[in-house]
């Protein structure tokens, strides 16, 4: 089964530019989003389309999407942007989230 | 604005039935932009997405879950709903409805969530 792959976990500074990876086989010929989960809350949608923000989510935040890997990046870090972060596509028949990364600002 | 709703019960034991109900509001769920999906995470553990259904009855199934799954939509009252049936403790997890651009995805407008616990 097709399966999308993320590290468990990112370390940036504040200030700093985080780049979270999503890897799945010839994911570059699919369109990928990326959700923010903070603790409790509901996830939020943060890139769609690969590299479309939706109204209200900062500048900060860009994706790409190129051969196997796609890519999250979170330009100046804010304390705000800890989170899990989940990328998503698709398989046949059927949605597939990413395994997720926890973003830690330190 | 667009906002969803979750609502059912939140225990059950092994081998009933679950059934959630996701009310719309702010919005049509008969909107042609969008499909209206479902979403689960387990405790501690990450998003796995259910299935979706557009307006117009079509539905698309996580193949893993498509045997013991419905999904269904009311167009007269603005809601759809979910069906798993036979549960297992496996199926405990916070349940989400969505609305999205793909028939899999690009869910703009979350529900808050609500948990089912699956234990006898």
């Amino acid at each position: 089964s097709y399966e999308l792959t993320q590290p468990p976990s990112v370390s940036v500074s504040p200030g700093q530019t985080a780049s979270i990876t999503c890897s799945g086989y010839t994911l570059g010929d699919r369109y990928v989003c990326w959700y923010q989960q903070k603790p409790g809350q509901s996830p939020v949608l943060v890139i769609y389309q690969d590299t479309k923000r939706p109204s209200g989510i900062p500048e900060r935040f860009s994706g790409s999407n190129s051969g196997n890997t796609a890519t999250l990046t979170i330009s100046g870090t804010q304390a705000m942007d800890e989170a899990d972060y989940y990328c998503q596509a698709w398989d046949i028949n059927t949605g597939i989230f990413g395994t997720g990364t926890k973003v830690t600002v330190l | 604005q667009l906002q969803l709703q979750e609502s059912g019960p939140g225990l059950l034991k092994p081998s009933e039935t679950l059934s959630l109900t996701c009310n719309v509001s702010g919005g049509s769920i008969s909107d042609s932009t969008y499909y209206w999906g479902w979403i689960r995470q387990p405790p501690g553990k990450g998003l796995e997405w259910i299935g979706s259904i557009y307006y117009t009855g079509s539905t698309y199934y996580n193949p893993s879950l498509k045997s013991r799954l419905t999904i269904s939509v009311d167009t007269s009252n603005n809601q759809f709903s979910l069906k798993l049936f036979s549960v297992t403790a496996a199926d405990t997890a916070v349940y989400y409805c969505a609305d999205g651009l793909q028939w899999y995805g690009d869910y703009f407008v979350w529900g808050q969530g609500t948990l089912v616990t699956v234990s006898s």
